[in-house]
């Protein structure tokens, strides 16, 4: 079974710009969630959709936005690029909504640089 | 806020024994995640912990203190593929609060 794939794999953006970065949950999750990880740090929670809501979002500002689809695919978009939003955004899918109740699968990420 | 402390980085010997260790300054959580990130790779889960005690996985083991604030990964029989970050993180409602993690180098 395919795991959680996103894509593009890497990108890179100048400042200013629009990204669009996209996450296939694993088959039967219906849960989504991106996280932002900046080299030598851990992940860091933007959002996590659930059944193609928005239940939790993190301290980014509202140049993040993120939707959930149908097929609870999700798209994360990032806005006016800055140079510090360069990081790996990973995208993280689960069965059930609540991150206590059982592990989060993890995409390889989408590693973006901003120049 | 819900700070979560890691040593940065550990060395150790293949086939030696290695604990990581894991504080927090936090009541509200429901569980204690453990992850392994090899470099340019996706964390992948490791285990865990809702109540204190020991959770037991292979050459894995993590053990959890609430009153404390504390908890551990245990890897044991280590080897050369066991190099990586491993990170705590703090499970919520509907996310995971994650340390900075530690880089563990295995040495031959």
């Amino acid at each position: 079974d395919a795991g959680v794939t996103q894509s593009p794999t890497h990108l890179i953006k100048t400042r200013g710009q629009q990204v669009t970065l996209r996450c296939s949950p694993i088959s039967g999750h219906k849960s989504v969630s991106w996280y932002q990880q900046v080299l030598g740090q851990g992940p860091q929670f933007i959002f996590q959709y659930y059944e193609k809501e928005e239940r939790g979002r993190g301290n980014f500002p509202d140049r993040f936005s993120a939707r959930q689809f149908p097929n609870y695919s999700s798209e994360l978009n990032v806005n006016a690029l800055l140079l510090g939003d360069s990081a790996l955004y990973l995208c993280a899918s689960s069965w059930t909504s609540g991150a206590h109740t059982g592990e989060l699968f993890f995409g390889e990420g989408s590693r973006l640089t901003v120049l | 806020g819900q700070n979560i402390d890691q040593p940065t980085e550990m060395t150790a010997t293949e086939g030696a024994i290695v604990q990581i260790n894991c504080t927090y300054q936090t009541s509200g959580f429901n569980g204690l995640f453990w992850y392994q990130q090899h470099a340019g790779e996706a964390p992948t889960f490791l285990s865990y912990n809702v109540l204190d005690g020991l959770e037991e996985k292979g050459r894995f083991s993590s053990f959890l203190s609430r009153s404390k604030g504390y908890s551990y990964l245990l890897l044991k029989e280590l080897q050369m593929k066991d190099s990586a970050s491993y990170l705590c993180a703090l499970g919520s409602s509907y996310k995971l609060i994650f340390g900075s993690g530690t880089r563990l180098l295995v040495r031959p």
